[in-house]
């Protein structure tokens, strides 16, 4: 079985601060980990993913995350926040290869203050 | 290239009514997937088509959804009959047939279930 937990539905910074946004997995088998970006009203769009590659992955925006496995986490950072990342980010995982189902975590809404 | 198109975006029926959503992934994909989004919520799997075949429909409420893949392209996803808390957002996904397993979504057709 599969889980993702994300600390903290709201997180709150003002433009030009470090986004953290944080996730912690459970999987019974090397998983891949995904964040994804859902802005009002759209669709899930894909920042980064963990294909058991890199453990420091780079995503699009300026996203990054890092997978550790000794911690469980996924934590999805930015050096600089802009007042466009406002959205939700959702963390979700999968049991790797096969084009299995995602299973998310219930998600982080980023709010940006100027 | 064009994304996953979902139609309608948006839906207002009254209970007791059934409801189809219409689902066209990227061309190539044969993975197809429908989630369910609840308000606040990350999305949750429905049902998982490779191609034409459901593979993975355990999550489906089976007395009142149902979906279809006709020739492993389009897919239709039916609620017979609509209930007030079915009210969610529902997500169609695909997946190329090789590479890992990201997924790319649609917009989403938001039901209001009266």
């Amino acid at each position: 079985a599969q889980s993702v937990t994300q600390l903290g539905s709201h997180v709150s910074v003002s433009e030009g601060a470090l986004v953290l946004l944080r996730c912690n997995y459970s999987s019974s088998v090397p998983p891949y980990l995904f964040w994804y970006v859902q802005y009002p009203n759209q669709g899930l769009q894909l920042l980064l993913k963990y294909t058991s590659a890199a453990t420091l992955v780079k995503g699009i925006n300026g996203f990054e995350a890092e997978f550790k496995k000794s911690e469980t986490s996924f934590h999805l950072t930015k050096p600089s926040a802009h007042m466009s990342d406002a959205a939700e980010y959702f963390c979700a995982v999968s049991r790797g290869t096969g084009r299995r189902a995602l299973t998310f975590g219930s998600g982080t809404r980023l709010q940006v203050q100027p | 290239e064009a994304g996953v198109v979902q139609s309608p975006r948006y839906k207002i029926i009254e209970k007791k009514q059934p409801v189809a959503f219409w689902c066209n992934p990227i061309s190539g994909h044969n993975t197809l997937y429908w989630y369910l989004q609840n308000l606040g919520q990350g999305p949750e799997l429905l049902i998982r088509y490779e191609n034409e075949e459901a593979v993975d429909d355990s999550q489906l409420p089976k007395d009142r959804f149902s979906a279809e893949r006709l020739k492993g392209v389009d897919s239709t996803l039916k609620i017979q009959p609509a209930e007030l808390g079915d009210s969610a957002v529902y997500l169609c996904a695909s997946s190329p047939p090789t590479g890992d397993t990201e997924a790319f979504f649609g917009q989403g057709t938001r039901l209001t279930v009266v």
